[in-house]
């Protein structure tokens, strides 16, 4: 069964941009949980999605935005980048409940100049 | 506000001895606990978990023990490898909100 891949691996983009970043779960997975890691923050919570709704959501601003489609498929969105989202964004897939063990994908590195 | 630490930004152990990483919680109430593992350009990768009512449970090479009284748990590796070389950091999910809240990692440098 194939992993969960999260595409572009790496990004580079400048201050104002907007980024979209693309997660496909493991098949049958139907949450998706995205995270951003950064070295002195570790792995905050973002958001996460079920069947196409957000049931969850961290503390970041809404400038940060997702969401997820009928194939479980999820993207999620930067509008307006600062320095400070310069950072490794992880998605996450569960079957259905957030206690189900979450795996992790590769990552998008995002660098903003 | 709620908060997971690991006590050591860094262990080093030599090859074949047992590695111990720690991690304290915050939230009292909180009942689901997972270790993960993650590589240098790799996503965290599960290792093991555990809930509040155990207090130890074992897979292979490695073992979390949780005490509760203390709000810490921790990590034990056996026989430590190098392939064993990464970053580990806890999870602790809050009740009620289910979020995940991460610690900021230990690395783990395992000496030949």
């Amino acid at each position: 069964k194939a992993g969960v891949t999260q595409t572009p691996r790496y990004l580079i983009k400048t201050r104002g941009q907007q980024v979209t970043l693309s997660c496909s779960p493991i098949s049958g997975h139907r949450s998706v949980s995205w995270y951003q890691q950064t070295p002195g923050q570790g792995l905050q919570f973002l958001f996460e999605y079920f069947s196409e709704t957000q049931r969850n959501k961290g503390n970041f601003p809404g400038r940060f935005s997702g969401r997820q489609f009928s194939n479980s498929r999820s993207e999620m969105n930067v509008s307006t980048l600062e320095l400070g989202d310069s950072a490794l964004y992880l998605c996450a897939s569960s079957l259905d409940r957030a206690t189900d063990t979450q795996y992790f994908g590769p990552g998008t590195r995002l660098t903003v100049l | 506000g709620e908060s997971v630490g690991l006590h050591l930004p860094t262990l080093s152990v030599q090859e074949g001895d047992n590695s111990i990483i720690n991690c304290a919680y915050s939230n009292s109430a909180s009942d689901y606990f997972i270790w993960y593992k993650q590589e240098s350009g790799k996503g965290p990768q599960f290792i093991i978990d555990i809930r509040s009512n155990m207090d130890k449970r074992q897979g292979q090479r490695v073992t979390v023990l949780l005490n509760k009284t203390v709000k810490h748990l921790s990590l034990q590796i056996a026989a430590t490898q190098p392939g064993d070389s990464a970053v580990y950091f806890c999870a602790a999910l809050h009740p009620g909100t289910y979020k995940y809240i991460f610690g900021t990692g230990t690395r783990l440098k395992v000496l030949a």
